[in-house]
């Protein structure tokens, strides 16, 4: 049974709609993680978290809030969307060794 | 910040061909991971290798940590072997945050 889940997997938003990604982890890890993948810049990490109530920015948190309510759960949330904004985004749970993916959410802003 | 460097960026094997795929880093880690990712997909963990040397079927991972290198060898490649293979790593800093390089995408043609 898949350990990291991801809601929308597929999303079409318009610009300056508010768009939230929710993601679901069994792993009972403490640290989550949100990427954006796009070719030729690879994975780009945009928030991450350490526990329930914590949030950390990551390498381009510009345009994104992430919200971590509970240990299982870890939101992205993106108030304003923009066209630059589409790609594809991954969750991942991990410990301090490994990380697990999830299955992936694909947006496009329009 | 860490500097993760793979080669290389891409790669066409013949079935039955052996692959070495490389991954450098710049400073210090505490952790390695390479994945794999079929076009389209998520990615899936192909070993959790920190230092030494080790194997999964075709696969051979070895991490060597003073020369600041970890590699993925494939042998007798096959078709169902193409896609991208990322390497990812945690830097010895206790922040749990994980830097990817951009991948090799693999072709297997037959």
């Amino acid at each position: 049974e898949a350990a990291v889940t991801q809601s929308p997997r597929n999303k079409v938003a318009v610009t300056g709609g508010k768009v939230t990604l929710s993601c679901n982890q069994t792993n009972n890890h403490n640290n989550m993680y949100w990427y954006r993948q796009d070719t030729g810049h690879g994975l780009r990490l945009i928030h991450y978290s350490y526990g329930a109530g914590s949030t950390e920015k990551g390498d381009i948190p510009d345009g994104y809030k992430a919200s971590r309510p509970s240990q299982e759960n870890f939101s992205l949330i993106l108030e304003l969307a923009t066209p630059s904004q589409t790609s594809v985004y991954f969750c991942a749970s991990g410990d301090e060794y490994e990380q697990y993916f999830g299955p992936g959410t694909r947006l496009t802003v329009l | 910040g860490q500097q993760v460097q793979q080669s290389p960026a891409s790669l066409v094997l013949q079935e039955g061909e052996n692959a070495e795929l490389q991954c450098n880093f710049s400073t210090s880690l505490n952790s390695m991971q390479w994945f794999y990712q079929r076009p389209g997909g998520s990615l899936v963990s192909l070993f959790y290798n920190p230092s030494g040397t080790k194997h999964s079927g075709r696969l051979t991972s070895t991490t060597v940590i003073k020369e600041r290198r970890s590699s993925l060898h494939i042998s007798s490649s096959q078709t169902t072997d193409s896609g991208t293979y990322l390497c990812a790593l945690e830097e010895n800093t206790g922040y749990q945050n994980f830097y990817f390089g951009k991948g090799t995408s693999l072709t297997v043609i037959p």
